[in-house]
């Protein structure tokens, strides 16, 4: 069975420093992998995923994720935080065998001035 | 903006009633997702139907019930609401009904049980 563990429940940055939000997943087989974003009173957006091709990948708005297999993670990172980024982050995990999608908890981001 | 539509906004009701939310997803999308969020339970996976077809179930109660129309549209029906049903239910769509394809996010419906 596949499962989702976001490690932070919250995230506090300075503006202008890097961000790095934890994801480990777990799954019998080969996983797709997703963060979505969520700005307050929004629904959520893609940031990124990861569907077996490039181990790192580019998403939007300045964000990276890098699969690590061997180490079951998907952490998302940012090299310098904006005011923007304020927002609830969820890793995603999906297995195309039984098409299940699992949502974790989520890790809410906080940037400081 | 997403391109998928949910109406209503806001929804207040009492216990023991009925509602119907409803999502028109995006033009072309054959897929439409519901969610339930709440702070207690997260974002929580409700069902999945595929071009009119139910394709995939989460944790959704006997109460709840949804179908897809012909033209695409859908529509959640929640029945004998409680108060812990008080949540924010999302809609999203996507072209076609593998679970590795990005979902597009409605920008929900809050539901309120007095």
């Amino acid at each position: 069975a596949q499962s989702v563990t976001q490690l932070d429940s919250h995230v506090s940055v300075s503006e202008g420093t890097p961000v790095l939000l934890r994801c480990n997943y777990s799954s019998s087989y080969s996983p797709s992998l997703f963060w979505y974003v969520q700005h307050p009173n929004k629904g959520l957006q893609l940031l990124l995923k990861y569907t077996s091709a490039a181990t790192l990948v580019k998403g939007i708005n300045g964000f990276e994720a890098e699969f690590k297999k061997s180490e079951t993670s998907f952490h998302l990172t940012k090299p310098s935080a904006h005011m923007s980024d304020a927002a609830e982050y969820f890793c995603v995990v999906s297995v195309g065998r039984d098409d299940k999608i699992i949502f974790g908890k989520g890790t809410r981001l906080h940037i400081l001035p | 903006d997403s391109g998928v539509t949910q109406t209503p906004k806001h929804l207040i009701t009492a216990t023991g009633q009925r509602v119907t939310l409803r999502c028109s997803p995006r033009s072309g999308d054959l897929s439409v997702y519901w969610y339930q969020q709440s702070l207690d339970q997260g974002l929580q996976f409700l069902i999945q139907y595929y071009n009119g077809e139910e394709r995939a179930k989460g944790n959704i109660l006997e109460r709840f019930s949804a179908q897809q129309f012909p033209d695409l549209h859908s529509e959640l029906n929640l029945s004998s609401l409680e108060l812990g049903d008080s949540a924010l239910y999302f809609c999203a769509s996507s072209a076609s009904g593998t679970s590795y394809n990005e979902q597009f996010f409605g920008p929900g419906t809050r539901l309120t049980v007095l």
